[in-house]
């Protein structure tokens, strides 16, 4: 059973264009990350959000965690080809441990110059 | 080294053959975790280490799958009679927290199976 769904699963706009990838979910969770892995790379941690409603950014990156706790959004402004790679999003359930964290499938972005 | 350690990067080997892949966390880093990485896939948990504790293995797709953690640091996936399916990116984490929080990847042993 996938319980983190991400999408879409693969994206490609131009440069300059802005860009939102979801990562929704049934269950709640005690908090979220966000990752992204470069081709060749492991996954690098781009931020946690942890209260329902939360909204964090990073730059151009906007991350909102959904009031019940239960989904997330990734909002990219002005997208650059840096911003290329593997998104994946991560739900972390009270109590800790390897169950406690699930990986979504990820949403590929393409940023083309 | 300052980050996660994984070796071989690369490793090609022959169908029914065994592999054994390293994995040295970040020093005092109580907590190491194992996951695969097909092509265009998320990340599938196999297993995961906290400190003395017992394994949490549930994830490990069958019996030919193993992983020991000596001295708890130093982690060792080992692969018996691979089989093509068993290919894949195999990733490395750790993390210092006792529950979820931050993980810190290695770059990943990339497994082909012939």
């Amino acid at each position: 059973t996938q319980l983190l769904e991400q999408s879409p699963q693969f994206l490609s706009i131009q440069e300059g264009e802005n860009l939102t990838v979801y990562c929704n979910s049934s269950s709640v969770f005690s908090s979220l990350q966000w990752y992204r892995q470069e081709p060749g790379e492991g996954p690098v941690l781009l931020v946690t959000v942890v209260t329902g409603g939360e909204v964090k950014k990073l730059k151009r990156l906007t991350f909102q965690f959904g009031d019940a706790r239960k989904d997330s959004s990734l909002h990219i402004t002005a997208a650059q080809p840096g911003d290329t790679g593997l998104y994946l999003c991560a739900g972390a359930r009270s109590g800790g441990g390897a169950d406690g964290l699930t990986f979504g499938k990820g949403t590929h972005l393409i940023i083309q110059p | 080294g300052a980050g996660v350690s994984q070796s071989p990067s690369n490793k090609v080997t022959e169908k029914g053959k065994d592999v054994e892949l390293r994995c040295d966390p970040i020093s005092g880093h109580t907590a190491l975790y194992w996951y695969r990485q097909s092509l265009g896939q998320g990340l599938e948990f196999l297993i995961y280490f906290q400190g003395n504790s017992a394994p949490d293995k549930s994830g490990l797709p069958s019996d030919r799958f193993s992983a020991e953690r000596t001295g708890g640091s130093v982690s060792t996936l080992t692969i018996q009679r691979t089989q093509q399916e068993d290919s894949a990116v195999y990733l490395c984490a750790s993390s210092e927290a006792r529950n979820t929080g931050e993980l810190f990847f290695g770059e990943g042993s990339r497994l082909t199976v012939l």
